[in-house]
């Protein structure tokens, strides 16, 4: 089952620009992480955010969450050439430790 | 270094032949799971492992096998390969003592069933 769905699929800016990626769900979760991928390797945590949790920020990165919309999104803020990636929300559900449910991902490039 | 780590990285075998994908961690993290990525579909997990000798299903379980006979391993088995598990396999650790539940993950393995 696929919880998280993100938007946009895919996302070309400049160097400097912001990016902002969004992701929906679709059941109550415990809290929610984003993870970043580059081509084909593995993935890298980036940030959580409980459900209790408005907004968290971490260096250039600032997430959001609306459980009344069941949606979060990820800011990136300044991009550099580096933060081309992919990027994916995924859901841990209520006690749901033992499993994340993750999107099919933003991919993200930044042109220099 | 804390890491996760999986061998083979590259694999590619034919229809039936029993394979073994292993991964371990030097975090003594309790949680251990297996995902499979394939092109739209993102991650989707296929075994995880709350501790020694405790396992169970993830979403996609059917033509795997786990162990987990020791904290830090956590080998994914193939016992009869098929083309439709070609796919880029992680493998993901977690410490559980922590209520942050983040994973850690290895640098995959690209798989080709032909």
């Amino acid at each position: 089952s696929q919880q998280g769905e993100e938007d946009p699929q895919a996302l070309s800016i400049q160097e400097g620009e912001n990016a902002t990626m969004n992701c929906s769900y679709k059941t109550s979760i415990n809290n929610l992480q984003w993870y970043r991928q580059n081509s084909g390797r593995g993935l890298v945590h980036l940030i959580l955010i409980r459900s209790n949790e408005r907004e968290k920020h971490s260096g250039r990165l600032r997430v959001t969450l609306d459980t009344s919309k069941k949606s979060s999104s990820l800011l990136i803020t300044a991009s550099r050439a580096a933060d081309t990636a992919s990027y994916f929300c995924a859901t841990s559900t209520s006690g749901g430790y033992n499993k994340l449910i993750f999107g099919a991902g933003t991919r993200l490039a930044v042109h220099p | 270094e804390a890491q996760v780590t999986q061998n083979p990285r590259y694999l590619i075998t034919v229809t039936g032949k029993k394979l073994t994908v292993t991964c371990s961690q030097n975090m003594n993290h309790e949680y251990m799971s297996w995902y499979r990525q394939d092109p739209g579909l993102g991650l989707r997990q296929i075994y995880y492992s709350m501790n020694v000798e405790v396992t169970d299903k993830g979403d996609v379980p059917e033509g795997y096998k786990v162990s987990r006979k020791e904290k830090r391993n956590f080998p994914l088995i193939l016992e009869s390969p098929s083309p439709n598990q070609t796919s880029l396999y992680f493998c993901a650790s977690s410490n559980l003592r922590t209520d942050l539940y983040e994973q850690y993950f290895g640098p995959g393995t690209r798989l080709t069933v032909t």
